[in-house]
């Protein structure tokens, strides 16, 4: 089992472009979630994506988007980019059926520079 | 809504010491609780999780956690600390919205001086 897998590991972007990333989650997982982590700081939700859709976003602005396609794989996509945007990004799978309880699996994160 | 607070950003201890990450959290009802630790250039992997059973959660590498009710606290404790335990901790509180998404303190760095 290759676990959570994401690509690219670094990016270096700057200002004003766009950027996607992408997450394969944990085999017999069917929900991904992503993650900001700032320096120094803890993750924060992003948002949360099962059966194709976003069931859950947290307060980030509308450049950030994504998608979840058949296989349960999941992209993050960031327009506009900022310099704050600079973060590691984290993608989380989960079982949706296992309700609360179950634990969600990081993958190793992207680390996106906006120069 | 759910928080939680991590009361120390650095804890120093030497090898062979006990090792103590406090953390308090706050929520409207009976959270699920987890600790979670990242080593440099890795990601995150679950160290213990508290669902409601158990009071005293048992999790790897020797780690484990209380969960107390009328101090809304879910320390982290580990009898000897070893080398290798130095890394990030993160207090986690688990969002009782359909997603369960997972809270985030801000962080505790371990350090584990020779």
């Amino acid at each position: 089992d290759a676990g959570v897998t994401q690509s690219p590991t670094h990016l270096i972007k700057t200002r004003g472009q766009q950027v996607t990333l992408r997450c394969s989650p944990k085999s017999g997982h069917d929900t991904v979630s992503w993650y900001q982590q700032a320096l120094g700081q803890g993750p924060q939700f992003i948002f949360q994506y099962y059966e194709e859709e976003e069931r859950q976003r947290g307060n980030f602005p509308d450049r950030f988007s994504g998608h979840q396609f058949p296989n349960y794989s999941s992209e993050l996509n960031v327009n506009a980019l900022l310099l704050g945007d600079s973060a590691l990004y984290l993608c989380a799978s989960s079982s949706m059926g296992l309700a609360a309880y179950n634990e969600q699996f990081f993958g190793p994160g992207t680390r996106l520079t906006v120069l | 809504a759910q928080s939680v607070t991590q009361l120390d950003s650095h804890v120093s201890v030497s090898e062979g010491t006990p090792v103590l990450l406090r953390c308090n959290y706050s929520s409207s009802y009976s959270p699920s609780l987890f600790w979670y630790v990242q080593h440099p250039n890795k990601g995150l992997q679950l160290l213990l999780k508290y669902t409601s059973a158990a009071t005293l959660v048992k999790g790897i590498n020797g780690f484990e956690a209380e969960f107390k009710k009328s101090e809304t606290s879910f320390h982290l404790t580990k009898p000897s600390a070893h080398m290798s335990d130095a890394a990030e901790y993160f207090c986690v509180v688990s969002g009782m919205d359909s997603s369960y998404k997972l809270i985030f303190g801000s962080g505790t760095r371990l350090l584990v001086r020779p």
